[in-house]
């Protein structure tokens, strides 16, 4: 069975940078898509982009400048990289993997406050 | 522009059937999407992916009581035998456009 398990500083300062890491047990790392989606206490989720195995990339066009994502496939893991942050980006951010088209698996979630 | 629109809620009684939409914009009714499942204080779970025909994948361990079916741009989630744990928002979900897009989720409230 294939988990996911998000890991990273839970506060961060405003303007400064959010660096999250997903750790990927049970299977390999190759082959797959691997998004990055967040989700802001009582709101909906949101896409924020995604990395395959090879390294290339999509980002939401409203966050791509801001937006890295990095795949380590030695470590079984892929990370993400938020800059400039603001109180907006307070969220529960989950990693997942998936084809083209959905997530099939994913993580459990970790809440991530941008708070001076 | 590529998005999909729920129902901001649902309900339906313990035993009973349930059926939630998620419908396409104009020009996408052809598109595969995806159904999730996030039960209260938990990560989201994949159900399905359902495509325009109203064929369907299902992920791990989802039980029979969970079907899709699709009917021109709008695509369908059928949870028959309604349990308690079943109370959970649902989100649809696609690609196109180099996005991922969701829909705003619907939550079912089982009665």
């Amino acid at each position: 069975q294939v988990q996911l398990q998000e890991s990273g500083p839970g506060l961060v300062k405003p303007s400064e940078t959010l660096s999250l890491t997903c750790t990927v047990s049970g299977g390999s790392i190759s082959s797959y898509y691997w998004s990055w989606i967040r989700q802001p206490a009582g709101k909906g989720l949101e896409w924020i982009g995604r990395i395959y195995s090879s390294g290339s990339t999509n980002y939401n066009p409203s966050l791509k400048s801001r937006v890295t994502m990095s795949v380590d496939t030695s470590k079984n893991q892929f990370s993400l990289k938020l800059s400039s942050v603001t109180a907006a980006d307070t969220a529960v951010y989950y990693c997942a993997r998936g084809s083209p088209e959905a997530a099939d698996y994913w993580g459990q979630g970790t809440l991530v406050t941008v708070s001076s | 522009q590529l998005v999909l629109t729920q129902s901001p809620s649902a309900s339906a009684s313990l035993g009973a059937s349930v059926k939630l939409t998620c419908t396409l914009s104009s020009g996408h009714s052809g598109y595969t999407i995806a159904w999730h499942q996030q039960q209260p204080e938990k990560g989201p779970r994949y159900l399905m992916k359902l495509n325009s025909d109203g064929s369907h994948s299902k992920g791990d361990g989802i039980p029979d009581r969970f079907s899709g079916s699709s009917s021109g741009a709008e695509r369908y989630l059928t949870i028959s035998s309604l349990q308690s744990e079943d109370e959970a928002d649902y989100y649809c979900q696609t690609w196109g456009t180099g996005i991922w897009v969701f829909g705003g989720g619907t939550k079912l409230t089982v009665l």
